[in-house]
């Protein structure tokens, strides 16, 4: 089990720019969540995936925003025409969903600097 | 809805003394909860979680908690605390019969916990 990683961990990119973020999940775990996390704040949900098909979305994740999850294994979150304003730690997280457990395992992180 | 309370968004602490994060939540419904811990510049580590049964519940590092329906609270306790332990402390709750996305994890705005020498 080697756990949740992203790729990249740091990301320093000049406004207007495009960017793009992998997370590839614990194994065999049906459920992927994208989080962003703000400067003294906890994280907030962005959205999720059950297996391939992505089943919600946040009121945070606007048109600029898309993730993908395309053969239910890893997941790329891709921010279009940066903003400063999206600047932030996005968060991955995956888990094993089954009856009423449903415990979530989060990545290390994937810091934005928007310039 | 759910919302989740940290009341204490600094807890300074001296090494080897005990310390106690709080936390409550409001909910309409039955609950799971959780602690995760966050250093510095990583992602957040699940520190432990109660789900149903004993109320105190015992998680990594020598932290526990212990869930208390009447008074909506999972608060969080260490009975000597390490240098080692200054992190972020968050506490978040989900409903268990709700989807996985806006009715899944929500967490509180955390706790820096800070131990001095």
């Amino acid at each position: 089990d080697t756990g949740v990683s992203q790729d990249p961990r740091h990301k320093i990119t000049k406004r207007g720019q495009n960017v793009t973020f992998r997370c590839d999940p614990i194994s065999e775990h049906n459920r992927l969540y994208w989080y962003r996390q703000t400067l003294g704040q906890g994280p907030e949900f962005l959205t999720y995936f059950q297996n391939e098909a992505q089943l919600e979305k946040s009121r945070l994740l606007s048109d600029r925003f898309s993730a993908e999850r395309p053969k239910g294994s890893f997941s790329t979150l891709e921010i279009q025409r940066t903003e400063q304003g999206d600047s932030a730690m996005y968060l991955c997280a995956s888990s094993l969903a089954r009856g009423w457990e449903n415990t979530i395992y989060f990545g290390e992180g994937s810091w934005l600097t928007v310039v | 809805a759910q919302s989740v309370t940290q009341l204490d968004s600094q807890v300074p602490v001296f090494e080897e003394a005990p310390v106690e994060l709080r936390c409550n939540y409001s909910s309409s419904v039955s609950v799971y909860l959780f602690w995760y811990v966050q250093y510095p510049n990583q992602g957040l580590q699940l520190l432990l979680k109660y789900l149903s049964g004993s109320t105190l519940v015992k998680g990594i590092n020598g932290f526990e908690a212990e869930f208390n329906k009447s008074q909506t609270s999972f608060h969080l306790r260490k009975p000597s605390v390490h240098i080692s332990d200054t992190a972020e402390y968050f506490c978040a709750v989900t409903d268990p019969l709700g989807g996985g996305g806006a009715d899944g994890l929500t967490f509180g705005k955390g706790t820096h916990l800070i131990i001095q020498p």
